[in-house]
């Protein structure tokens, strides 16, 4: 099945544990991004990388890293998490260079920093 | 910066009626503006793209209309149906500069479909 896959799906930490959140898609897309999703402020690109070893920054990167050596994968990384992190977060893939097309959803990490 | 905006954050209508939501930009001119299903807790779902050259867009019930000089598109479900009910995103993405993998959403709009 064709899917994103995320892990894990529920995560409770405390400020300043570092954590990574993994995402992977079995596509072959080229494109892949992180979102989060908060209350009244919708949903906000934080990175998205248009193929391997190429990342960029979406509207709100401070505090994240990403990474991308393989194709399939795309892994969050918060090195020091803060409660304004706290939020539910979405990886996504598409199958252009652009990711102009549909992107695919995961089905979301909803991570709460303490 | 770019700004987008869903003209309302919730829309009640009667089942078989239909809904029309509004999806309204400032600064840039898109290329493409796509338009996603939400249900609760889960990820967005791709529904349909439209181009900036394209006036219309259609797929079974659903229709979307861009009009790059008002800066607006809209989307309509024709005959709803409660099944319908979600949270509805329109997205746009920039072709130009480095900004092609940008992706911009709105914050939604609830549509409630009622028996």
């Amino acid at each position: 099945e064709a899917q994103v896959t995320q892990n894990p799906r529920y995560l409770i930490t405390v400020t300043g544990k570092k954590l990574t959140v993994t995402c992977s898609q079995n596509m072959n897309h080229e494109y892949m991004s992180w979102y989060r999703q908060d209350p009244g402020l919708g949903l906000r690109q934080i990175y998205y990388s248009m193929n391997v070893e190429v990342t960029d920054k979406g509207d709100v990167p401070e505090g994240y890293k990403v990474s991308r050596k393989e194709k399939r994968n795309f892994p969050l990384i918060l090195e020091s998490p803060s409660p304004n992190q706290t939020s539910l977060y979405f990886c996504a893939s598409s199958p252009t260079t652009f990711g102009i097309y549909e992107q695919y959803f995961g089905p979301g990490t909803r991570l709460t920093v303490t | 910066s770019q700004k987008i905006e869903q003209n309302s954050e919730a829309l009640n209508i009667q089942e078989g009626k239909t809904a029309t939501l509004t999806c309204n930009y400032t600064n840039y001119s898109p290329a493409y503006l796509q338009w996603y299903r939400q249900d609760p807790g889960r990820g967005p779902v791709f529904l349909l793209l439209i181009r900036e050259n394209e006036k219309e867009k259609r797929k079974e019930r659903l229709k979307v209309t861009f009009d790059t000089t008002l800066k607006q598109s809209l989307f309509h479900i024709t005959a709803s149906q409660p099944a319908d009910s979600a949270t509805y995103l329109c997205a746009l993405s920039m072709n130009y500069g480095g900004s092609q993998g940008n992706l911009i959403f709105g914050k939604g709009t609830k549509l409630s479909v009622k028996p």
